[in-house]
């Protein structure tokens, strides 16, 4: 079964660094979608991507993010300069059209120490 | 898209139909319930969707009351494998769950 794949599943950095997500998305699916999840808290919005352009943002979504998909298979999140605040589980998801069901990877454990 | 509201928590008997509620009393007309579970952590997994009718696929059937106000999710035969975080979204047709920021979610428990 065609899954999301997300890499690497735990990142430590040092506050102030860049760190880039990655994820490869189902291969025939169009539409890409970031979200987080601070421990125990709810799962939040991000950014969505179609056509090598965002679609949909959230607040949380400011100038230190940024998304990218640099060739036909990998969707990367960046963040230019991490915070404590940023430590939490990243998902990745993809849905082949803006109106089926969203398939999730495993997500990236991300610890900004 | 319209808040949802889902009791915290229930348990369930390993076997026994999971009957969990979703109140999305200012849902639109244009909007979808979507239910999604997450495993410990794991990412997020679809579980199904509707609009007005009622839904069945393989893992679970979808109850939507006739004012669409409510709505419940129905997994036939709960096992172990079922304890998770149960999430209930309203989502515009055009969004899918993709904006939505999950809920709190109601924790099923299944017990031996």
């Amino acid at each position: 079964e065609p899954e999301v794949t997300q890499t690497p599943s735990h990142q430590v950095t040092q506050m102030g660094q860049e760190v880039i997500l990655r994820c490869v998305p189902i291969s025939n699916h169009l539409y890409f979608y970031w979200y987080r999840q601070i421990l125990g808290q709810k799962v939040e919005f991000l950014v969505s991507f179609y056509n090598n352009e965002i679609s949909e943002k959230s607040e949380i979504f400011d100038d230190q993010f940024s998304v990218e998909r640099p060739d036909g298979s990998n969707f990367t999140l960046k963040i230019r300069s991490t915070k404590l605040e940023d430590s939490a589980m990243y998902f990745c998801a993809s849905s082949s059209d803006r109106n089926t069901e969203a398939f999730f990877g495993q997500g990236t454990r991300l610890t900004v120490v | 898209d319209a808040k949802t509201t889902q009791p915290p928590s229930m348990d369930c008997a390993e076997g026994r139909a999971a009957n969990l509620p979703c109140n999305h009393s200012t849902i639109s007309g244009n909007e979808y319930v979507y239910w999604y579970r997450q495993i410990h952590s794991q990412g997020p997994q679809y579980i199904i969707h509707g609009l007005k009718n009622n839904e069945t696929n393989e893992m679970a059937s979808l109850i939507i009351t006739e004012d669409r106000k409510s709505s419940t999710l129905i997994l036939p035969h709960a096992t172990l494998r079922d304890t998770a975080v149960y999430y209930c979204i309203v989502s515009r047709q055009n969004t899918n769950a993709g904006k939505s920021t999950f809920g709190d979610g109601t924790t099923l428990t299944v017990k031996p």
